[in-house]
């Protein structure tokens, strides 16, 4: 079964600083998605970013981008620039090609002013 | 598109009555996904369709949490009866290949 592990529970950063958030994951299948989704107090679910595994290319998205290392199953989120809007919690996901997905814990965002 | 719309936005009810969840997912969407979030537990896939057919039930807790699926645009989740540990926030969400999209939620407090 794949796992997806978000070690940093809390996370805090200076509005217009960048912050990086982890996520590690653990499958045995070499074909799938990892998705970042943000959550804020609305609690609507908010998809960030999304990476396939087969491109090798970091997905990027406005002030959003990954670092993703397919060898060490490790799937990061970079913020630059950080906002007061985004202030929220951080959901690292995983989906197979079969369509089952697992999200991790979660990483709760605080941007300072 | 309006999105996946859940219904209702709220829920209160007492133990031992039924509750009805209902989803509509986005138009085009094959894939539908029910979630249950917790502070204790997080995120939990409960159950996921593909073409209106159920493909994965393991995540649904017990007997008592039953999900349908009658047609491409709408589906249930069911509880019958709930109980105080029901009391969560229940997201619908559809896929497509670019990703999900979740509804809303529909905050469940059973008292």
């Amino acid at each position: 079964a794949q796992t997806v592990t978000q070690s940093q529970p809390e996370m805090s950063v200076q509005e217009a600083e960048t912050v990086t958030l982890s996520c590690t994951y653990d499958t045995s299948e070499s074909d799938y998605y990892l998705f970042w989704y943000k959550q804020p107090p609305s609690r609507q679910m908010i998809l960030v970013i999304r990476q396939e595994a087969y491109k090798q290319q970091n997905a990027t998205e406005n002030r959003f981008s990954v670092n993703f290392q397919k060898a060490a199953k490790s799937f990061s989120l970079k913020i630059s620039d950080s906002q007061l809007g985004d202030a929220a919690m951080y959901f690292c996901a995983y989906r197979s090609r079969a369509g089952k997905s697992t999200f991790g814990d979660g990483t709760t965002l605080t941007v300072k002013p | 598109d309006a999105g996946v719309i859940q219904s209702p936005r709220h829920e209160v009810t007492e133990m031992g009555q039924e509750v009805t969840l209902r989803c509509k997912p986005i138009s085009g969407h094959n894939s539908l996904f029910w979630y249950r979030q917790t502070m204790m537990r997080g995120l939990e896939l409960l159950i996921y369709f593909n073409n209106n057919v159920p493909i994965d039930d393991s995540g649904m807790p017990e007997d008592r949490f039953s999900a349908k699926m009658p047609n491409a645009s709408f589906s249930t989740l069911k509880i019958q009866p709930s109980e105080p540990r029901d009391s969560a926030v229940y997201f619908c969400a559809s896929s497509s290949r670019i990703g999900y999209t979740f509804g809303s939620g529909t905050r469940l407090t059973v008292v």
